[in-house]
């Protein structure tokens, strides 16, 4: 069974830098074939797909996004971490990991969600 | 501003049929055989419902059917049952830089 949690700060402020976790069980990026992807979701908003992690560290970003995201992976902790600068107002959302197949284009299992607040 | 279209509202009474359309581009849905269509909950995570335009991952009613025609999507409910209300978010491959593209999102009520 896959499961995947979200963690990081509830709250930040303007201009900060914004971390969060993933922490999944269930797979591992050790054996190949899977991704870990990013999305967000403001209240009472449409999802929007942030960045994704392969297991052979190929990265991809939101275009949009691209200049402040940043996907790393630790494959022995089974972490995903996303960085995301430069926080305002309107990246105040509830932030998803999930998790797909190499060659799969729709995300099968997903994180419960973390809700970010950014405010002074 | 979404990049798939979807109408903000559905509804049909239970028993009825209805269509959830999602509308891109050929760079998107037109382009690719990769549409899946999620179903969430208020307060709750997205699910997989359908995917590659009319594939149901186990566990997913054959109530919920998928196709696509041109640069359009549509997600079918069939049958409506008051558990299928719920917002309705169709996503779509958008090539290998933009990888994955939603749309809006579409609330269906069941009457």
């Amino acid at each position: 069974q896959i499961t995947l949690k979200e963690s990081g700060p509830t709250l930040v402020k303007p201009t900060q830098t914004l971390t969060l976790t993933c922490t999944f069980s269930g797979f591992s990026f050790s054996t190949g074939g899977v991704g870990v992807g990013w999305i967000r979701q403001p209240p009472g908003k449409a999802l929007e797909w942030l960045a994704l992690i392969f297991w052979n560290d190929d990265k991809r970003y939101s275009p949009s996004l691209k200049s402040r995201l940043t996907i790393t992976k630790d494959t022995s902790k089974n972490q995903v971490v996303l960085t995301m600068t430069n926080m305002d107002l309107v990246d105040t959302a509830t932030y998803y990991c999930a998790h797909r197949y190499d060659f799969d284009y729709y995300f099968d299992s997903w994180g419960q969600g973390t809700l970010v607040t950014v405010s002074s | 501003q979404s990049a798939l279209t979807q109408p903000p509202s559905a509804s049909g009474s239970p028993g009825q049929s209805v269509t959830i359309s999602c509308t891109g581009t050929s760079s998107d849905v037109g382009g690719y055989n990769y549409v899946s269509w999620y179903q969430q909950y208020p307060g709750k995570a997205p699910k997989i419902m359908i995917y590659e335009v009319s594939k149901r991952p186990s566990g997913v009613p054959d109530r919920f059917s998928g196709s696509k025609s041109g640069n359009t999507a549509s997600l079918t409910v069939s049958g409506l049952q008051a558990e299928d209300e719920a917002d309705y978010y169709c996503s779509s491959y958008a090539g290998s830089n933009n990888l994955e593209v939603f749309g809006g999102g579409t609330k269906l009520t069941v009457l």
